[in-house]
């Protein structure tokens, strides 16, 4: 597509339901990054995947989350047992370049409010 | 470990007036420096990015910025900012094959009509 899609655009969950993010990047973008951005703050890193290498999962804040990636295509990402410290903006951005020297495209991003 | 400080969390100027967004970064080697910018409810935009060679780099929307390595700065600029710039501004710095950006908390701009 254009740019970069995230679906849904908001969720609103249950303390301890899990939870999907969807992330479908540019085509042809063989890197794909999950951030998050809490209300305030700058953007945290959790994810990157690139083609079919494993991914750098060094962000992770803890094992509830978790990603994953087939080939160059839709990315998901998980939140088991939500907490409400998981409320926060989850965004996704793809790029064409490994080490990402050309600039992230982002999209929108998936607003999460655990309740 | 890198680090990218924006001093500044909310600034407010006048439609017409100058601009500066200030950003300093802690990174033992050259940096890759980028500004996105994000709109409320929108995604980040890439403003401009810097690489290597001339310091001054130019962006989108008459953003330019300048990269001082003697100050680890990379501030942001805009001779006459206009109403739609009003948005949060993030700085951040890219480091090769560590595949991931280390960002700032951001600048949320103001302007005054």
């Amino acid at each position: 597509g254009a740019g970069v899609s995230q679906s849904p655009s908001n969720k609103v969950t249950e303390k301890g339901k899990d939870v999907e993010l969807r992330c479908d990047p540019i085509s042809g973008h063989t890197a794909l990054y999950w951030y998050r951005q809490r209300l305030g703050q700058g953007l945290e890193f959790l994810i990157y995947f690139q083609g079919n290498s494993a991914p750098d999962k060094s962000g992770l804040p803890s094992d509830r989350f978790s990603a994953e990636r087939t080939g160059e295509s839709v990315s998901t990402l998980t939140i088991q047992r939500t907490q409400q410290e998981d409320s926060a903006v989850y965004l996704c951005a793809s790029s064409p370049d490994r080490g990402a020297l050309g600039g992230y495209t982002f999209g929108s991003g998936t607003r999460l409010t655990v309740v | 470990a890198q680090s990218v400080t924006q001093p500044d969390i909310h600034i407010t100027v006048s439609e017409g007036a100058s601009l500066e967004l200030r950003c300093n970064y802690s990174y033992g080697a050259t940096p890759y420096l980028f500004w996105y910018v994000q709109s409320p409810g929108q995604g980040l935009q890439l403003l401009l990015k810097y690489f290597s060679g001339d310091t001054l780099v130019q962006g989108i929307k008459g953003f330019e910025a300048e990269f001082k390595r003697s100050q680890s700065s990379f501030n942001l600029r805009k001779p006459s900012v206009h109403w739609s710039d009003a948005a949060e501004y993030f700085c951040a710095v890219g480091v090769y094959n560590f595949n991931k950006f280390y960002f700032g908390s951001g600048t949320k701009l103001n302007v005054k009509p």
